[in-house]
């Protein structure tokens, strides 16, 4: 079974400062995707930021890029220059790329952005 | 606009009464997923499909019901509704080729209150 753990439940920044929000994961499957989602007040769910277990490069989407430590098994999303938008909850998921394809959310974690 | 639909976004109901949520994607995607979000529980997949007149059953799939009888298509049905089943459901779809990325796309939810 696979297992997300957010072991952060809130954190504060402040406006154009950088920040890392951790993320472990535990599966025995050797392909798996690793997913960023906001979610902002309104409740929507966006997709952030994506990461093949066998890809050798750490991703990034503007923004946001994902500190992949696969011997760690890791997947920290980092927000560079944050912004009073980034304020919401993000989860980090794990989809299994066999069966089902469910994707396995964290518990998230409360970003507030300072100004 | 590439999109997930659904409808209603929110929906206040009384114990016994079927309804429906709708979820409608224009991209063309074979896999379709439902899923609930509950405080303390995170998100679970209720309902998936691979494509046309394919589904099977996810980690919750108990009280509810799902057809694909047309590719965009992936209609939610409570036939009996019950409090316990009073969430945040989300439809979410992907394609299926192309390698690992396939992303998941979220709707932007159905608020469910079942009296």
């Amino acid at each position: 079974a696979q297992k997300i753990t957010q072991t952060q439940p809130g954190m504060f920044v402040q406006e154009k400062e950088a920040v890392t929000l951790d993320c472990t994961y535990d599966t025995s499957d050797q392909s798996y995707g690793l997913f960023w989602y906001k979610q902002p007040s309104s409740g929507e769910m966006i997709f952030l930021i994506y990461q093949g277990s066998y890809d050798e490069q750490n991703a990034t989407e503007g923004r946001y890029s994902l500190n992949f430590q696969k011997a760690r098994k890791s997947a920290n999303l980092v927000i560079s220059a944050s912004q009073l938008g980034d304020s919401a909850m993000y989860f980090c998921a794990m989809r299994d790329d066999t069966g089902r394809r469910a994707l396995t959310f964290g518990s998230g974690t409360r970003l507030q952005v300072q100004p | 606009e590439a999109q997930v639909t659904q409808n209603p976004r929110y929906l206040i109901t009384v114990t016994g009464k079927k309804l429906t949520v709708t979820c409608s994607q224009n991209m063309n995607h074979e896999y379709m997923s439902w899923y609930r979000q509950d405080p303390g529980l995170g998100l679970r997949q209720i309902y998936y499909s691979m494509n046309v007149e394919v589904t099977d059953k996810g980690d919750v799939p108990e009280g509810y019901k799902v057809s694909r009888k047309e590719k965009r298509n992936f209609p939610l049905i409570l036939e009996s509704p019950s409090p316990n089943q009073t969430s945040l459901y989300f439809c979410a779809s992907s394609p299926l080729a192309g390698g690992g990325k396939n992303i998941q796309y979220f709707g932007a939810g159905t608020r469910l209150s079942v009296l």
